[in-house]
């Protein structure tokens, strides 16, 4: 089976820079996917790494590290509308190569 | 296009009701997923279609979950005999296959909660 950590809660105030981790254990590894969901919202895709290494975009930067087995998304220039859930997810095998989610991460953003 | 539509939004059921969400994805999109969410977790796959083809189920999907999608568009969800650990958000999602992410484009979902 898979298994995802990431922690349950962050804070931080506007302006500031955000990293939330997530480690992972699974097999047949394809990459890590971040997304966001606002309450009562659709998740939304953030990021995908398949590779080791940085990707960015925009604000948003996410990390990928397979001999870690570790991963994490970074927020810069955190802005209220940033007040989410941000979820983890390993994509795996079969022919769905679904997603596997992690429990997310409840980012507060503080004025 | 106006993404991946689900209806109803919410829907309240006593125990023992059978009910069916329904879902419409993107028009061009071949891949329709169902993944089911309770609170403070993230989405749990239930099952995938490629086209009209169910190719996978999730062993959270027991004999009284049905899922269909037999023109390869829309799709449905049956929950039969609904218990009150069925209520939690159903969400649909779509992808091309095409996307070397895989990304999926969720659904705001359908809310159950059974009394």
């Amino acid at each position: 089976g898979q298994s995802l950590e990431q922690p349950s809660e962050v804070t931080a105030v506007e302006g500031a820079i955000v990293q939330i981790n997530c480690t992972y254990q699974t097999s047949g590894f394809y990459g890590l996917s971040w997304y966001q969901q606002h309450d009562g919202g659709a998740p939304t895709f953030l990021s995908y790494n398949a590779l080791d290494g940085l990707e960015e975009t925009g604000r948003f930067s996410s990390f990928l590290s397979r001999s870690d087995s570790y991963g994490y998304l970074l927020l810069q220039e955190l802005q209220m509308k940033d007040s989410a859930s941000y979820f983890c997810a390993v994509r795996v095998g079969g022919s769905a190569r679904q997603l596997t989610f992690g429990s997310g991460t409840q980012l507060t953003v503080l004025p | 296009d106006t993404g991946v539509s689900q209806d109803p939004r919410h829907k309240i059921t006593k125990r023992g009701q059978n009910v069916t969400f329904r879902c419409d994805p993107i028009s061009e999109h071949n891949r329709l997923y169902w993944y089911r969410q309770t609170l403070g977790q993230g989405p749990e796959f239930l099952t995938y279609f490629q086209n009209e083809a169910q190719l996978e189920k999730s062993r959270l999907l027991s004999d009284r979950f049905s899922a269909e999608r037999p023109k390869g568009s829309f799709s449905t969800l049956e929950i039969q005999r609904t218990e009150q650990g069925d209520s939690a958000m159903y969400l649909c999602a779509s992808s091309s296959g095409t996307s070397s992410s895989g990304e999926l484009f969720f659904g705001e979902g359908s809310r159950l909660t059974v009394l």
